[in-house]
Formats: structure tokens, C-alpha cells, sequence
């Protein structure tokens, strides 16, 4: 069966505090991995795509790694702001070409000053 | 751009009552999305539609109907709401099939 998990369930850091969350996967046939943010009471904000091993991305503070069997998001000396969930979705195929997402529950991020 | 509107933003039903959850976005997207999101599972999906005139069910689509009446817009209408569709719910789009896909602000539905 196609599953995506989330680790931790939930993290909290102090400012400046570096960190991984962690997003495995067991998919027949990945055509992507996507992370995205969630702030409480709104839709997913996309961040990356990944889309073979050995990709990395980074946009500020957040660097995404891929391998074979997971994907980690680099939080490197984070600030309150990024207090959010995080979630991890991976693309696979479906019918009609169709490229079907399974998302992971997400890791609760909160940063403290 | 707005990007992906969604109304209502919160709705109370009571059991057997129906609604239409709307969903429109202005971003030229052919491929439109609904899912829904509960507390300690990943977003789940009801139904998509690949093109405009086109609709195929997803993972949960029992208890929904969807409606894509044009390239913008996209509705998600339960015609008799039971408590387990209290939930919140979703609305995504994308350029194409295979391409990331933008949410909007999400409904927050109660079903008593």
C-alpha cells in the first residue's frame, strides 16, 4: 500500500535551533516529492518539488533532500515565523496520467524566542 | 490574482441537510481538486477534475457530487451531510495533470 509518514508528529525549537523533519515514503513509482507549509486556519503553501534522489532545494532558511526511501526538510536557524506544520506529499501515478498526491499528517513546528 | 477562493469559510449543518461548497480560481489552471483534511491524517482526496467537462472520483468520494461548470470554477455539493463529513475542506488547482498544485483557504464544515 502506496503511505506516506511524517517525523516527528511534532517539534519544538528554540530560536536559532537547527533541524530535520523527516518524510518517508513507500510508493511504487514516485514522480515527486512535494513539501508544503500549512499556517493554522489556512491552505498548504507549496514550497518544493523533488524529483529524483540526490535533488536538493533551498528557499531561505529551508533546504529539502531527497533519497530513495525519504526526504528530509533542513530548518537551519529558524525564527518564530516559521512556526507551522509541514507536510510532505508524494506524487504518483494514477489514472487517466493523472499524477495522484498521498500526503503524510504533517510535523507541527513551533519556534520559541 | 486571488488564486484559489473558497465559500463558505465555516458552515454548521445538521444531519441530512445539504450544501454546495464553492470553489473558483483565476489562475488559467485546467485541473481543479477537492480534498478533505482531518486532525492526525494527511489530506485526502474527494474528487478531481483533469479539464474542464471532465470529473473522476479520488480516494473518499462517498457522500459528495462535484460540479466543474466552467474552467474556473469547481463545486463539491453533499446532499445529505452526515457528522463524518465534518471535516475541513480543500479546494486545489494546477496548470496541468502532473503539475503542483495550489490550494485555497479551505471550509470548515460541521455536520451536528
Amino acid at each position: 500500500e502506496d503511505q506516506v509518514t511524517q517525523s516527528p508528529e511534532a517539534l519544538r525549537l528554540q530560536e536559532g535551533e537547527s533541524s530535520s523533519l523527516n518524510c518517508s515514503y513507500t510508493v511504487s513509482g514516485l514522480r515527486g516529492l512535494f513539501w508544503y507549509r500549512q499556517d493554522p486556519g489556512k491552505g498548504p503553501e507549496f514550497l518544493f518539488t523533488l524529483y529524483s534522489a540526490g535533488e536538493e532545494k533551498e528557499k531561505e532558511r529551508l533546504k529539502a533532500t531527497l533519497t530513495k526511501k525519504e526526504s528530509f526538510l533542513h530548518i537551519t536557524a529558524p525564527k518564530p515565523e516559521d512556526s507551522a506544520t509541514y507536510l510532505c506529499a508524494a506524487s504518483l501515478m494514477f489514472s487517466g496520467g493523472y499524477n495522484k498526491l498521498i500526503f503524510g499528517a504533517g510535523t507541527r513546528l513551533a519556534v520559541h524566542p | 490574482n486571488a488564486g484559489v477562493t473558497q465559500t463558505p469559510k465555516f458552515q454548521v449543518l445538521k444531519t441530512g441537510q445539504s450544501m454546495t461548497l464553492q470553489c473558483a480560481q483565476d489562475m488559467n489552471h485546467n485541473s481543479m481538486y477537492w480534498y478533505r483534511q482531518d486532525p492526525g491524517m494527511g489530506l485526502r482526496l474527494i474528487y478531481y477534475s483533469a479539464s474542464e467537462g471532465t470529473t473522476d472520483k479520488g480516494e473518499v468520494p462517498n457522500g459528495y457530487n462535484v460540479s466543474r461548470l466552467n474552467k474556473r470554477e469547481f463545486s463539491l455539493r453533499l446532499e445529505s451531510a452526515a457528522p463524518s463529513q465534518t471535516s475541513v475542506y480543500f479546494c486545489a488547482s494546477s496548470e496541468g495533470r502532473k503539475e503542483t498544485q495550489y490550494f485555497g483557504p479551505g471550509t470548515r464544515l460541521l455536520v451536528l
